[in-house]
């Protein structure tokens, strides 16, 4: 199985702050990796599809980039809604994988 | 608009079985490949069923390969997960989720929380 590493695992941010998330897999997986953000108690929700693509009606403060084996998801400027964790997940090979989760707390 | 709709959680002791439902709506659900992916509590999230659109294909990981079963029923909208053989490791909320055209999994219901003990 194809192995997603994210990093960090958390972190701590303030308002307003440009937060970059990495995700590396354990092979190439072209750009078939997608990002999700949940909320405690809540059902993930997708953000970015295609590495870079955003998914309809996701905020242009999200953005994805990377190929191959180095992914990256940034936030442009946080904002209060945006506290969350966030996974990354590769759909180039089954079984589809994701990352562990990095939380975004408030510093 | 897309709704996914999950039911059929609860406690169940191990070793017994428990079917989950996924009610569709807002979309031809008979255009899509759909999954369900679960969450143990305070863990992250792991993919446990494929479906493909025309129903022809279906994949699963090893940790529920011939114990997990996935299946629908377009007359009625609905999505099942038939579980078998349930281990307290199986303890978790379970997500369908819609592959999208080209999106990967663009809409995910609310969960359904199965709890695998004695």
């Amino acid at each position: 199985d194809i192995q997603m590493t994210q990093s960090p695992s958390a972190l701590a941010a303030s308002v307003g702050d440009r937060v970059t998330i990495t995700c590396r897999a354990s092979q190439g997986i072209s750009n078939y990796v997608a990002w999700f953000q949940q909320k405690p108690g809540k059902a993930p929700k997708s953000l970015i599809y295609a590495a870079s693509s955003l998914q309809s009606g996701v905020p242009s403060k999200f953005s994805g980039s990377g190929s191959g084996t180095d992914f990256t998801l940034t936030i442009s400027s946080l904002q209060p809604e945006d506290f969350a964790t966030y996974y990354c997940q590769q759909y180039n090979t089954y079984p589809p994988t994701f990352g562990q989760g990095t939380k975004v707390e408030i510093k | 608009q897309v709704q996914l709709v999950e039911s059929g959680g609860g406690v169940v002791q191990p070793g017994r079985s428990q079917r989950l439902s996924c009610a569709a709506s807002g979309f031809t659900f008979s255009n899509y490949a759909m999954h369900w992916v679960r969450q143990a509590p305070g863990k992250g999230l792991e993919w446990v069923a494929f479906m493909s659109s025309d129903g022809g294909l279906k994949s699963y990981p090893d940790s529920v390969k011939g114990r997990f079963t996935i299946f629908r029923d377009i007359s009625k909208n609905a999505l099942y997960l038939q579980m078998n053989s349930l281990r307290p490791e199986d303890t978790a909320v379970y997500y369908c989720t819609r592959e999208g055209a080209s999106s990967w999994l663009d809409y995910w219901g609310q969960g359904t929380l199965v709890t695998v003990s004695s």
